[in-house]
């Protein structure tokens, strides 16, 4: 059963461009998770989806950023028009169900030029 | 302040050396983690814990919910030991964790 997937693992872009990052859960996970580790400080929960629903999003900034976890495929964080700041690891952890041990991936390692 | 509070910040420790890190949280809590992060990045969870005391290998933790603080120890500490240790305390409705801001760990040979 292979971990938590995240990929790419690292990613450089420019100012302005767009940032897809992508978290394939555990097999018969259906909870994803992500977070954000800026330079220098500590994790912050970012969003909580399920299948096809975001259930809390409450850690996410209101412009620029979205996430979806589709029916099929990965779950994807996508940040427009990125800026320095926003340069970071973000991670993704996934639970089988609410509230269970969450299992964290490898993380996606952001760069902004 | 933070929802969650770990101390020490750093941690620099002989090997073999006993050692402890503390958390305290201010929120209400369905469960508590605690979180190893090494070098690369990666992050491992450590335990998960609601009540009393686990035990693995040389970690052990200890979590009192009255008190609303947990404890992680090492016993006969390792170079390989070296890494952040992250208290994680899971909200009541299961959705998201609130961090430690981390403690950096090294050990000595």
């Amino acid at each position: 059963n292979a971990g938590v997937m995240q990929n790419p693992r690292h990613l450089v872009r420019r100012r302005g461009q767009e940032a897809r990052l992508r978290c394939s859960p555990m097999k018969g996970h259906s909870h994803v998770y992500w977070y954000r580790q800026l330079p220098e400080e500590g994790l912050k929960f970012m969003v909580y989806l399920q299948k096809e629903n975001i259930i809390d999003e409450s850690g996410m900034p209101k412009e620029r950023f979205s996430a979806e976890f589709p029916k099929e495929g990965p779950s994807i964080l996508r940040i427009q028009q990125v800026v320095r700041g926003d340069s970071a690891a973000y991670f993704c952890a996934s639970s089988p169900f609410g509230g269970d041990t969450q299992y964290f991936g490898p993380g996606t390692r952001l760069t902004v030029l | 302040k933070n929802e969650v509070e770990q101390s020490p910040q750093n941690l620099t420790a002989q090997e073999g050396e006993f050692i402890t890190i503390n958390c305290s949280y201010s929120v209400g809590i369905s469960a508590l983690h605690w979180l190893q992060q090494h070098p690369g990045g990666g992050i491992v969870s450590l335990f998960m814990l609601s009540s009393g005391k686990k035990k693995h290998g040389r970690l052990i933790a200890t979590i009192n919910i009255q008190e609303k603080h947990s404890s992680l120890h090492i016993t006969a500490s390792h170079p390989r030991d070296s890494a952040v240790y992250i208290c994680a305390a899971l909200s009541n409705t299961g959705n998201q964790f609130y961090f430690g801001t981390g403690t950096s760990l090294t050990v000595i040979p």
